[in-house]
């Protein structure tokens, strides 16, 4: 059974700090994705990572894989305060589109 | 393009009636669709995998008989919630995959939240 777990699991930093969320998982993936979500919101997509050292890059946010361990990293760079909200990453394992969650982390950006 | 969107997006209902929620895929054929439930500051949960014209595949734990899914076409599945108690009052989401950009991406709808009084 695929599991996948992120951490921390809750983060309270100051505006233009630096911080990164790690997301691990326990079996082999064809591709890991991180999302957002505002409160009451749905999922908002932010990266899809599809091989081992890839690193993707959107404004303040970075992503980045390693296959081999098993890991990935989402570094916020500068905080500021819109980027509160909770990351989740989801494993989609070889073969098929059944996205395993990791538990979420609840992000607060304090001015 | 694939949008996704589900309706309503807020319903309350009283305990022991039925809730339709839909999912469309407006700018694509989505030939899988995804429903899942999210409590209060939990993740998301998987309940069940559709694919169009076939029944739905429920993750363990899911009763079937109280989540009827239906996914009658490739742009629209149905998720009915049978005898809702308090219990099944979530955050619900659908997902859908099948269009363009990469194959079997999911995309993500609004999210529909269940009251159940």
């Amino acid at each position: 059974e695929l599991k996948v777990e992120q951490n921390p699991l809750f983060l309270s930093m100051q505006e233009g700090k630096n911080y990164t969320i790690y997301c691990n998982y326990s079996t082999t993936s064809d591709r890991l994705y991180w999302y957002r979500q505002d409160p009451g919101k749905s999922l908002e997509s932010l990266f899809v990572l599809l091989s081992n050292g890839a690193v993707k890059q959107e404004g303040r946010l970075m992503a980045s894989l390693d296959t081999k361990a098993r890991l990935s990293t989402l570094h916020i760079t500068a905080a500021v305060h819109d980027l509160s909200a909770t990351y989740f990453c989801a494993v989609d394992p070889p073969g098929g589109s059944r996205l395993t969650f990791g538990e979420g982390t609840q992000l607060t950006v304090n001015p | 393009g694939a949008v996704v969107s589900q309706h309503p997006s807020w319903v309350i209902c009283k305990s022991g009636t039925s809730v339709k929620i839909e999912c469309r895929s407006l700018d694509f054929q989505a030939t899988t669709m995804f429903w899942y439930r999210q409590f209060p500051k939990q993740s998301l949960m998987l309940m069940a995998t559709s694919n169009e014209g076939s029944k739905a595949t429920y993750e363990q734990g899911v009763e079937k008989d109280k989540f009827l899914i239906n996914h009658a076409s490739l742009t629209l599945s149905t998720l009915t919630v049978t005898s809702a108690h308090p219990e099944d009052s979530s955050f619900y989401i659908c997902s859908a995959s099948g269009g363009t950009g990469l194959a079997d991406t999911q995309y993500f709808g609004p999210g529909t939240r269940l009251t159940v009084l």
